[in-house]
């Protein structure tokens, strides 16, 4: 089974500070993917990488970005925290190296602003 | 535009009957397709997908689903829950020219009674 580490598991914080979180992959997949996960929303895309400094915008990306300096570390950051991005984080990468849809997800990054 | 509709919020079913979850898209060309679980504090794991050729798909945990083109639908089947089956189900769909945007459903929390 593919290996993904979401770090930090659990985040609360307050309006208008920064926040990173970290997916970290052992399985060396060029394909990594950062969702956000909201009742009655399901999830939504917010940012995914193509491979090492390749990244492109989801459906949600406003007031996030991202960066990819090495294959295995994908990073997400919200420059200013707003409490609309309370949300439970996951990232997941492609199974089959492809972009195919068959994604391998992260147990989540639960995260409330305050 | 792209649109995953699952109708059914919640489905409640006794241990040992059938199961079928209703998954209805939109989408402007022939879509990958895709069912995906979630179990409590976990992230989503990949049930089973279609891509294209037989429109019955097995998939793990003796779960299926067939696709109908002409009614826009990827309903999900099993023919006896068993408990553990008590999870998040989520339906999305992909481009089949590059994947890297699923678009999910809001999910159908299913319940298993004894």
């Amino acid at each position: 089974d593919a290996g993904i580490t979401q770090s930090p598991r659990h985040k609360v914080t307050e309006t208008g500070t920064p926040v990173t979180l970290r997916c970290h992959q052992t399985e060396n997949h060029r394909y990594m993917y950062w969702y956000r996960q909201d009742p009655g929303h399901g999830l939504r895309l917010i940012h995914y990488s193509y491979g090492v400094k390749d990244t492109d915008k989801g459906e949600v990306s406003d007031g996030y970005s991202v960066s990819r300096s090495k294959t295995e570390d994908f990073l997400l950051t919200l420059e200013s925290a707003t409490s609309s991005q309370t949300s439970v984080y996951f990232c997941a990468i492609s199974e089959t190296g492809q972009s195919t849809g068959e994604l391998f997800f992260g147990e989540g990054s639960r995260l409330t602003v305050l | 535009a792209q649109s995953v509709t699952q109708p059914d919020i919640h489905i409640t079913v006794s241990e040992g009957a059938s199961l079928e979850l209703r998954c209805n898209y939109s989408y402007g060309a022939t879509p990958y397709l895709f069912w995906y679980v979630q179990s409590p504090g976990q992230g989503l794991q990949l049930l089973l997908k279609y891509f294209s050729g037989d429109t019955l798909v097995q998939g793990i945990k003796g779960f299926e689903a067939e696709f109908k083109r002409s009614q826009s639908s990827f309903n999900l089947r099993k023919p006896s829950v068993h408990w553990s089956d008590a999870a998040e189900y989520f339906c999305a769909v992909g481009a089949k020219t590059g994947a890297n945007n699923l678009f999910f459903g809001t999910g159908t929390r299913l319940t298993v009674i004894p």
